[in-house]
């Protein structure tokens, strides 16, 4: 278990929807990550948010937004949903912003989205 | 542009044997490595890490080995165990970016 949790586990709906993902670092972590898994395809990196801020941006489409509330956990939205991105979304959370030994991310279980 | 490359999506390895896992990357400005193995239905977790001033990282079983030169990195796990049947990804980061880049995987399969 890697303290960062996840939900839902699954996900099913239509396309033209939009669904929210939640994610809770581990306690104390900072920094959130958002990454995009989907079939035959490697951890695309999404987002990251340190501390309510956003940091880093990957390759995430206008239809994706997220944030991180005070409480640090975040949520990834994802609207106009199309078939492609059936997917599994994963979360990961380190303690800090940046240095060397924070490269070292704890991945939660992820969400499977089911677009139909 | 597949920044990290792995090139072969499945290994068969006989329980005992050593299992080695490839990686290419293409981004000179990259100087930190990692792989993540992964469980099905669990998240990635971190297995081991080099940085760019090694050559070589040494965690029990668990070896990382990298080749600058010809950017180039490997996992070797000696002994295989069953338990090491996963995915493993292979991931890379540069120090100006916080970013880790993952390549596609590859599926390790430990045969009795």
């Amino acid at each position: 278990d890697s303290g960062v949790t996840q939900t839902p586990k699954h996900l099913i709906t239509a396309t033209g929807q939009r669904v929210t993902l939640r994610c809770s670092p581990r306690s104390g972590d900072l920094s959130v990550y958002w990454y995009q898994q989907s079939l035959d395809q490697g951890l695309q990196f999404l987002i990251q948010y340190y501390n309510g801020e956003e940091r880093a941006k990957g390759n995430i489409l206008e239809r994706f937004s997220a944030q991180q509330f005070p409480d640090l956990h975040s949520e990834l939205n994802l609207s106009s949903l199309e078939l492609g991105d059936s997917a599994l979304y994963f979360c990961a959370s380190s303690p800090r912003d940046r240095g060397r030994s924070l490269n070292e991310q704890f991945f939660g279980p992820g969400t499977r989205l089911t677009v139909l | 542009d597949q920044q990290v490359k792995q090139n072969s999506p499945s290994l068969r390895v006989q329980e005992g044997r050593i299992s080695i896992l490839n990686c290419d990357y293409t981004n000179s400005m990259f100087d930190y490595f990692l792989w993540y193995k992964k469980y099905p239905a669990e998240g990635p977790t971190f297995l081991i890490s080099i940085s760019s001033i090694k050559d070589k990282n040494e965690d029990g079983r668990f070896t990382v080995f990298l080749n600058k030169s010809a950017k180039h990195l490997s996992l070797h796990i000696v002994p295989s165990q069953p338990g090491d049947s996963a995915v493993y990804f292979c991931a890379a980061s540069a120090r100006r970016d916080d970013k880790i880049i993952f390549g596609k995987g590859t599926r390790l399969h430990i045969l009795p």
